[in-house]
Formats: structure tokens, C-alpha cells, sequence
């Protein structure tokens, strides 16, 4: 089967610097996206990752190994405002975007 | 500003009586989905629409049903709502399906349902 895992949750300081992880087992790879999702709200897009390597945008940051089906979310000088809920999806060869629960993220002052 | 709108935000419907719910878009993307979400879980992928085309996944429920009049506006309609149904319903749509940025899924604000 498919699967996409991710740590349910973390917590971090205002700031800081966080590292949110994912892995995937997926029939095929057509690339990685990630969301933001606020409580009650919709996912918003963050980032897309088809080739190894790092994607910088602002403060987030997404990195990406096909090799080892492993990607990361990495949020620098984090605001209060970045408290919500991370989602990991993939993009299978059948072009099926498989999504992760999500990594709820807790920053505290 | 290009969105997706989704109404109503809110919908409280009872047990068995039927709900639609909305989607436009003003991205004139060809493909529009309906996911549902419950809380703590990933979004579930109920169909999508790649233009008039339809494609339902295979385990969604033939309680529900959705059409796309045109390229601007999608339905989702629950025809039997179940306790089981109350969730958020999220619509979002891309440009393409078939790989690269244009795959990017914009999702509309949600309409949470709740089931009495």
C-alpha cells in the first residue's frame, strides 16, 4: 500500500528553527508538495520538490531525497503565527496525490 | 484576486435530508476536486473533474454526487446525509494533473457540515 508518515506533532519556540520530517512509500514519484493548515481552515500550498535538493522561499525551506523517499519542512525564525498543521502529500505514477495526516506544530513565547 | 470560493461556510443539515454544497473558481483551472476532511486526518479525495470529465474514487460512497456545469462552478451533493458525513468538505483545484508545478492544488475555505 501507500503511506506517507509524519510525526503528529511538535512543539517549538518562537524563533527557533524547526525540521518537520516525511517519508513516503508510494507507487512512483511525481513530486512532493506542502501545506499549511490552519485550525478550521484550508490546506494553503507552501512548497513543491520534484528534484533532489532544497527549495528555499522566505523562511521555509523544503528539502527532498527520492533515494530515500525522505523530505523536509524546515521553518526558521517562527512566529506564533506558524502554530497550524503541516501536510506532506505525493504525487504517485499514476498521478494519485497521496497525503499525510499532517504534523501539528505548537509554538510556544 | 484569482480564488476559490467555496459556500456556505457553515451547513447544519439532519439526518437523511439532502445538502448541496458549492465551489467556484476564478483561476480557470481545468480540474476541480472534492476532498473531506475530518478532523486530525488527511484530506480524503472523494472525486475530481479534469473538465467535464468525471472521476470517482473507489471508495467513495454512492451516497454522494457531484456536477460540474461549467468550468467555473462545482456541486457536491450528499443525498442521504449520515452521522458518519459530518466533516469538512474542501474543494480545491489545479491547472493539470499530469505532473510539474501546474499540479498545485488551491483549495477554497471549506464548508464544514455538521450532521444532526
Amino acid at each position: 500500500g501507500q503511506n506517507i508518515d509524519q510525526p503528529t506533532e511538535m512543539t517549538a519556540t518562537e524563533g527557533a528553527i524547526v525540521q518537520i520530517n516525511c517519508t513516503y512509500q508510494t507507487s512512483g514519484f511525481n513530486g512532493l508538495f506542502w501545506y499549511q493548515q490552519h485550525a478550521g481552515e484550508a490546506p494553503t500550498f507552501l512548497s513543491y520538490n520534484v528534484l533532489d535538493g532544497l527549495e528555499e522561499k522566505g523562511r521555509f525551506s523544503s528539502f527532498l531525497s527520492r533515494s530515500k523517499g525522505y523530505s523536509y519542512l524546515l521553518l526558521k525564525e517562527l512566529q506564533m503565527k506558524d502554530s497550524a498543521s503541516y501536510l506532506c502529500a505525493v504525487r504517485d505514477s499514476n498521478y494519485q496525490l497521496i497525503w499525510g495526516a499532517g504534523t501539528k506544530l505548537i509554538i510556544k513565547p | 484576486d484569482a480564488m476559490v470560493i467555496q459556500n456556505p461556510r457553515y451547513q447544519v443539515t439532519q439526518f437523511g435530508k439532502p445538502v448541496t454544497l458549492s465551489c467556484s473558481q476564478t483561476l480557470n483551472h481545468n480540474v476541480m476536486y472534492w476532498y473531506q476532511q475530518k478532523s486530525s486526518q488527511a484530506p480524503k479525495l472523494l472525486f475530481h473533474y479534469y473538465d467535464k470529465d468525471f472521476n470517482n474514487e473507489a471508495d467513495t460512497p454512492d451516497n454522494f454526487q457531484s456536477r460540474r456545469p461549467n468550468t467555473s462552478f462545482c456541486f457536491l451533493d450528499i443525498r442521504s446525509p449520515g452521522l458518519g458525513d459530518a466533516a469538512m468538505y474542501l474543494c480545491a483545484t489545479s491547472s493539470e494533473v499530469t505532473g510539474g508545478p501546474a499540479d498545485t492544488q488551491y483549495f477554497g475555505p471549506g464548508t464544514r457540515l455538521t450532521v444532526l
